[in-house]
């Protein structure tokens, strides 16, 4: 099974910082990589496929890179709107998704 | 509009069972790959059981499998997910999910399952 680490757990950051989260896979999955956000009480939003494609209507502040074993999320600049926890997810293999990060007001 | 509405959560004790339903409307239906993916309380997401479009290929993950049985009507646009001999651990929010390409677009709100007695 590939197992998917996720890191930090809780990133506290202000509004218009710009926020990294990094997620690695326990053996490589090429680009088969997606991106969640989710918020409290809310089902998770799909953001990011394939390691780097925006999905339609996510905003361009968050992007994606990355192959192999390491990927990283990137919000150009926080907006209060993009508080919440996100999920990297494989695809490569059946499916795994990372723990979270939660991204925090700081 | 895409959407995806749960049903059929519950409380139930320890060695019982549950049906899910998922009435999905706004796309094509029986193109579609689809998903169960759960959550438990405070904790992250896990991947539960996949169904091709035509419901013969199927797939569950290790902690699920030989207990749960996913299935598709596709004449009625529903995904099902038939759980048995449900464990405490089985208690967590069950999404049904839209697969696109293996990645997931869009999620219902969830149904609440919980196991205890």
């Amino acid at each position: 099974d590939i197992q998917m680490t996720q890191s930090p757990s809780t990133l506290s950051a202000s509004v218009g910082d710009r926020v990294t989260i990094t997620c690695r896979a326990s053996q490589s999955i090429s680009t088969w990589l997606a991106w969640y956000q989710q918020k409290p009480g809310k089902a998770p939003k799909f953001l990011i496929y394939k390691a780097s494609s925006l999905e339609s209507g996510v905003p361009s502040r968050f992007s994606g890179s990355g192959s192999g074993t390491e990927f990283t999320l990137t919000i150009s600049s926080l907006q209060p709107d993009d508080f919440a926890t996100y999920y990297c997810q494989q695809y490569s293999s059946l499916w795994t998704f990372g723990q979270g990060t939660k991204v925090e007001i700081k | 509009e895409v959407q995806l509405v749960e049903s059929g959560g519950g409380l139930v004790q320890p060695g019982g069972s549950l049906r899910l339903s998922c009435a999905a409307s706004g796309f094509p239906f029986s193109s579609y790959e689809m998903t169960w993916v759960r959550q438990a309380p405070g904790k992250g997401l896990e991947w539960v059981s996949y169904s091709n479009s035509n419901g013969y290929t199927v797939h569950y993950a290790d902690s699920v499998k030989g207990r749960f049985t996913i299935s598709r009507d596709n004449a009625r646009n529903s995904l099902y997910l038939q759980m048995n001999s449900l464990r405490v651990e089985d208690t967590a929010i069950y999404y049904c999910v839209r697969d696109r390409s293996s990645y997931f677009d869009y999620w219902g709100q969830g149904t609440l399952v919980t196991v205890s007695s």
